[in-house]
Parts: C-alpha cells; sequence; structure tokens
C-alpha cells in the first residue's frame, strides 16, 4: 500500500532557485528516504534521515523530518539543469517491511 | 562495474508467453529485491529476498515466481505473460534491511503486445 504523497506532483523553476518538494506519510516510520530517478533510468539514493533526526545534509540537498506532523521536505539548493528528475520519498517501518515509495515530484531546472 | 545489473534492458513479447529477467549485484548484499514501475510512476514491492530466502511477497499474481540461486542473484519469471504486466522492472539491493538505503539496477521495460 502507499504511504508517502508527495507534493507538489509536478514543479518547474528556474536555474539558481531553490526547490522544495513535500513528502507525507501515514504510519510511524524507522526512517525516510529521498530517491531520485532520471528519465528512463533507475532510482539513486540520496538521502535518508532516521525517525529521531530532524534535519540532514548533503552537499545541496536538505531534508528535514517531522514525526509529529508525519511529515519531510527536501529542499535542493542553488538548482540545476543536471538536477531535473523525479524525486520519491520512501517510508521504512520495521525491518521485513519493504520501503513504499510515494508517488513522486517531477523537478524540471529550466537553464 | 555495474554494482546492480538487470537484463535485459528492454523486452517486447507477445501475450500468453513466458519470459524471465536477471539480475545481479556486485556489493555483497544479503537482500534483494523486486520492484514494479507502472506507467504512472508508482513503484510497487513484489518480492524480497534475504539470504536466498523469501521474505516479502506481496499479492502478485502466482505467474510471477522470483528465484533466487545465490545471494548475488534474484531472477524474476513470468508465467502468461498479459497485457497488464507491460511495465518498467527494476532489481534492487540493500546491505541491511533497515537502516540503510536501496541500490537500483537501470530497470527492465517489458511490453507486452
Amino acid at each position: 500500500s502507499q504511504q508517502g504523497e508527495e507534493d507538489p506532483q509536478a514543479l518547474s523553476i528556474q536555474e539558481g532557485e531553490n526547490a522544495t518538494m513535500n513528502c507525507s506519510y501515514k504510519t510511524s516510520i524507522n526512517n525516510l528516504q529521498w530517491y531520485r530517478q532520471n528519465s528512463g533510468r533507475g532510482l539513486v539514493h540520496l538521502i535518508l534521515i532516521r525517525s529521531n533526526e530532524r534535519e540532514k545534509h548533503s552537499g545541496r540537498l536538505r531534508v528535514t523530518l517531522d514525526t509529529s506532523k508525519k511529515s519531510s521536505s527536501l529542499l535542493i539548493t542553488a538548482s540545476r539543469a543536471a538536477d531535473t528528475a523525479s524525486y520519491f520519498c520512501a517510508t521504512k517501518n520495521s525491518g521485513n517491511t519493504p520501503l513504499v515509495f510515494g508517488k513522486g515530484t517531477r523537478l524540471s531546472v529550466i537553464a | 562495474d555495474t554494482a546492480v545489473s538487470q537484463t535485459p534492458k528492454y523486452l517486447v513479447t507477445q501475450m500468453g508467453n513466458d519470459k524471465s529477467i536477471k539480475c545481479e549485484q556486485n556489493l555483497g548484499h544479503d537482500t534483494m529485491y523486486w520492484y514494479k514501475q507502472d506507467s504512472k510512476k508508482f513503484l510497487k514491492i513484489m518480492f524480497s529476498y534475504n539470504n536466498k530466502e523469501l521474505i516479502i511477497n506481496e499479492t502478485v499474481p502466482n505467474r510471477f515466481s522470483p528465484k533466487s540461486p545465490d545471494k548475488a542473484h534474484l531472477n524474476l519469471h513470468i508465467n502468461s505473460l498479459e497485457l497488464g504486466d507491460s511495465a518498467v522492472y527494476f532489481c534492487a539491493s540493500s546491505q541491511d534491511r533497515v537502516y540503510y538505503g536501496y541500490t537500483f539496477g537501470s530497470g527492465t521495460r517489458l511490453t507486452v503486445v
């Protein structure tokens, strides 16, 4: 069953601007992960944030997690045309449950 | 050196045929997965194996049968293909079932005509 819901479904910005994508989920989680998928390619793991963490950084990426609101956000700063892709959040519950993906946000960065 | 490799990349076949998709990972991961991505980009787990043992089997028609000859390989065999099976199938692996991200293959686009 689907767990995460990304918002917005699609986002178009100019190069150099920041892009913010949001994810909401329904049940308690162990961790939340963000992935990028370029057109016609596989998914690439970007960042994992555990349920006891509130914020995490990796390069131009900043992820926040609010477990009280069951929501997360992914911020990409100073976006580049190469950031154009679909971005998915995925939630992980206990050991044997699979990673459950949301529907994704399609980001277009215009040069 | 590809970490998770799937073959073939594209597969076009007629309804009723049987086909297989192969997956291999060279990362030494213990757990492997098959996901199906539909035309709306929604990803759904199909199977998960840990050290050659099936640990997750979602509601998938029994025409789909995974086989793991060793922990580096997880193949997907599909019998009596139907139009609705058309999708992109992704293999993935992870070092740990909980605390690590997944490494995905590049996908197999299956088209049933």
